[in-house]
């Protein structure tokens, strides 16, 4: 089983839509959670943290599951410039070196 | 601040030569990383450094070097290109214990032939 995995999509909604992500991880042992967007041929950007007691920035909302292990993102009323694909980036507790996904594609379309 | 910035941008080798990624941060992060991502891939970590003069392998290391002689800078040596080693290379940079946020270079787009 990977360590962190998520269905790369793509997922293909019209403008206003609402659309999550999951991503489920492996090591129980895990502390930091995040989201990173990725736009094409572009670097990595954070997005937003992943708290315990979840957190909201705007049109995004974060959840954290730690008893089934997964993270969640939540988008509402997409935007096309929401069209990226969200890396779930995890990191254990004592490690150095956070775990990426493979991501998730979005494409919001008119 | 630049953040993390990386040169060249794009490179184009041939088989058997050498080159070297630079990578610079300046927000005095301990920890950096090389990344290389393949088209429609994740990222794999090929080497990391948690200090100056600390360095050790991800999950791809062969075929690549690293050093860290000061805090800002963690170039990547590649040695006798190989046409598997086209892809695009991400360096980054963070600091533990805050807020954690991975801070990510430009990227260098290298093309072996």
């Amino acid at each position: 089983r990977k360590e962190v995995e998520q269905d790369p999509g793509p997922f293909n909604v019209p403008e206003g839509a609402t659309v999550a992500f999951n991503c489920t991880y492996s090591n129980s042992a895990s502390q930091s959670f995040f989201w990173y967007r990725q736009d094409c041929r572009k670097e990595p950007k954070l997005l937003m943290s992943v708290y315990s007691s979840g957190n909201e920035d705007g049109r995004f909302t974060a959840q954290l599951n730690r008893a089934s292990q997964y993270i969640s993102l939540l988008i509402r009323d997409s935007k096309l410039s929401d069209s990226a694909t969200y890396l779930c980036v995890v990191r254990s507790g004592g490690s150095y070196i956070p775990t990426f996904g493979r991501g998730t594609s979005l494409i919001v379309h008119p | 601040n630049a953040g993390v910035t990386q040169t060249p941008k794009f490179r184009i080798l041939k088989i058997g030569q050498s080159m070297t990624l630079q990578c610079t941060q300046d927000m005095n992060h301990n920890y950096m990383y090389w990344y290389r991502q393949d088209p429609g891939m994740g990222l794999k970590l090929i080497y990391y450094s948690v200090g100056a003069g600390i360095t050790d392998k991800g999950e791809v290391p062969n075929g690549y070097n690293v050093s860290r002689s000061t805090t800002e800078d963690f170039p990547l040596r590649l040695e006798l290109a190989a046409p598997s080693q086209t892809s695009v290379y991400f360096c980054a940079s963070t600091q533990l214990g805050g807020q954690e946020t991975q801070y990510f270079g430009p990227g260098t787009r290298l093309l072996v032939l």
